[in-house]
């Protein structure tokens, strides 16, 4: 695998339904990020962890909540949803704090919740 | 307001045809990228403008950052139907580490 992984690429849930979104970054990178992308709005950053440690949290519902338990992984948790929710999740990884912010997504995570 | 405006929102343009899309803003940034994204797909980088005034060129794709560093412009000569997705300029604020703020993008089809 190469590049930045995230599985599922497809989720439909229930509102009372708890799920994980998984992204998988094999670049070697030290921060790794989630965004909220909703047709005709920009991208909506999420949460930012670097070196394994949250360093942005954007006024995120806390039905969202976000895990890194090494610098090569990231996980978003689910719970109690609401249909607002449903959107592109994507997730996405930088080389360094200092080189110039370049950002490498994944495919993305369409989630529908009904 | 948007901290990062794109324009226009909309395009469509026939293969062969050459635009311009634009990304404007009222703060200074330290570095500025321009993403692809294709329908289903993350987007992808195509390239990061760095020094004010600089240009870069990728094939038949030409970026240039603001002598300002606030503004940037995309150019596509003879646009072709592989162009076709929703261009995203993104700048890295000055003030804040670790940030990207991207623009609301714009949606280019290009029609054979």
């Amino acid at each position: 695998e190469t590049g930045v992984t995230q599985t599922p690429r497809h989720l439909v849930m229930g509102m009372t339904n708890k799920k994980s979104l998984k992204c998988e970054q094999h670049l070697g990178h030290n921060a790794m990020y989630w965004y909220k992308q909703s047709a005709k709005k920009p991208l909506e950053l999420m949460f930012v962890y670097s070196l394994e440690e949250r360093v942005e949290n954007n006024s995120v519902p806390s039905r969202f909540s976000p895990e890194c338990p090494n610098s090569s992984h990231l996980f978003l948790h689910l719970h109690t949803l609401q249909p607002e929710d449903s959107a592109l999740y994507l997730c996405a990884s930088s080389g360094d704090r200092a080189g110039g912010h370049e950002q490498f997504f994944g495919p993305g995570t369409r989630l529908t919740v009904l | 307001t948007q901290l990062l405006e794109q324009s226009p929102q909309f395009l469509s343009i026939q293969e062969g045809e050459n635009l311009t899309v634009y990304c404007n803003s009222s703060s200074v940034f330290s570095s500025l990228q321009w993403y692809r994204q294709e329908p289903g797909e993350g987007p992808v980088l195509l390239v990061t403008v760095v020094t004010g005034g600089e240009v870069k060129k990728l094939k038949r794709l030409t970026f240039q950052f603001g002598d300002a560093r606030k503004d940037s412009s995309l150019h596509i000569t003879a646009a072709q139907t592989g162009d076709t997705g929703l261009y995203l300029c993104a700048g890295a604020r000055i003030t804040s580490y670790d940030k990207v703020i991207f623009g609301p993008g714009t949606s280019l089809s290009v029609i054979p």
